[in-house]
């Protein structure tokens, strides 16, 4: 079935600094979703993606769907400590997620 | 209203007890969803209802039973459950088209003893 990859793991940033994860998937999407956990909280809906080469952006965030839509990138500029939580990649398929990466930012 | 709400929060079971977990949202959506998440790992889906119907499950054991009494509602209940089964169960509602997105709970934190 399909497989949603997400790297990286985790990543620790200082504030102000920019942050990106990937997602890739070994079938093509019929679209991606992104959301948002923070510690202790429950996933929130970011965004969904589905036209192929398709680009929204969200005031510092952006997210990217690749153009054979097997892939996606959310990226953050300026990160602040607010942005701090799990971002995961959800492939509409067969609403697999993927494993997450988790954000830490040091003020 | 956004809103998805759960009960209980928390919930403390024995291997013997039966117990159900509550799932309510008043968005008007017609697919419903249940998820399992351990810590430090993504949600993993469990069931999904759509129209009431129970249209996936995802090879869950037996001693997870789900049912959705109405547009509004969706149960799990729980029997003999394992230790390995402590973990936050999430709810989820969205439309059941092509293009949707999910709302999500706050989850039942379960930890069976």
């Amino acid at each position: 079935g399909q497989q949603v990859m997400q790297i990286p793991q985790y990543q620790h940033v200082q504030e102000g600094e920019d942050f990106t994860t990937y997602c890739n998937s070994s079938t093509t999407l019929s679209n991606i979703q992104w959301y948002k956990q923070r510690p202790g909280g429950h996933p929130v809906f970011l965004i969904q993606l589905v036209k192929s080469g398709e680009v929204k952006k969200q005031k510092r965030l952006t997210f990217q769907f690749g153009e054979a839509k097997k892939n996606s990138s959310l990226h953050i500029t300026a990160t602040q400590t607010t942005d701090v939580g799990t971002y995961f990649c959800a492939g509409h398929n067969d609403m697999r997620f993927g494993a997450g990466t988790r954000l830490t930012v040091k003020p | 209203d956004t809103e998805v709400t759960q009960t209980p929060k928390h919930l403390v079971m024995g291997m013997t007890n039966k117990k159900s977990l509550k799932c309510e949202q008043h968005m008007g959506h017609r697919a419903m969803y249940w998820y399992k998440q351990k810590a430090k790992k993504p949600p993993e889906l469990m069931f999904v209802y759509s129209y009431e119907k129970l249209s996936i499950n995802e090879s869950v054991p037996s001693r997870f039973s789900p049912e959705c009494p109405n547009s509004s509602l969706l149960n799990l209940h729980l029997h003999a459950l394992q230790p390995e089964d402590s973990a936050l169960y999430l709810c989820a509602s969205s439309q059941p088209r092509e293009s949707y997105e999910q709302y999500f709970g706050p989850g039942t934190r379960l930890t069976v003893t």
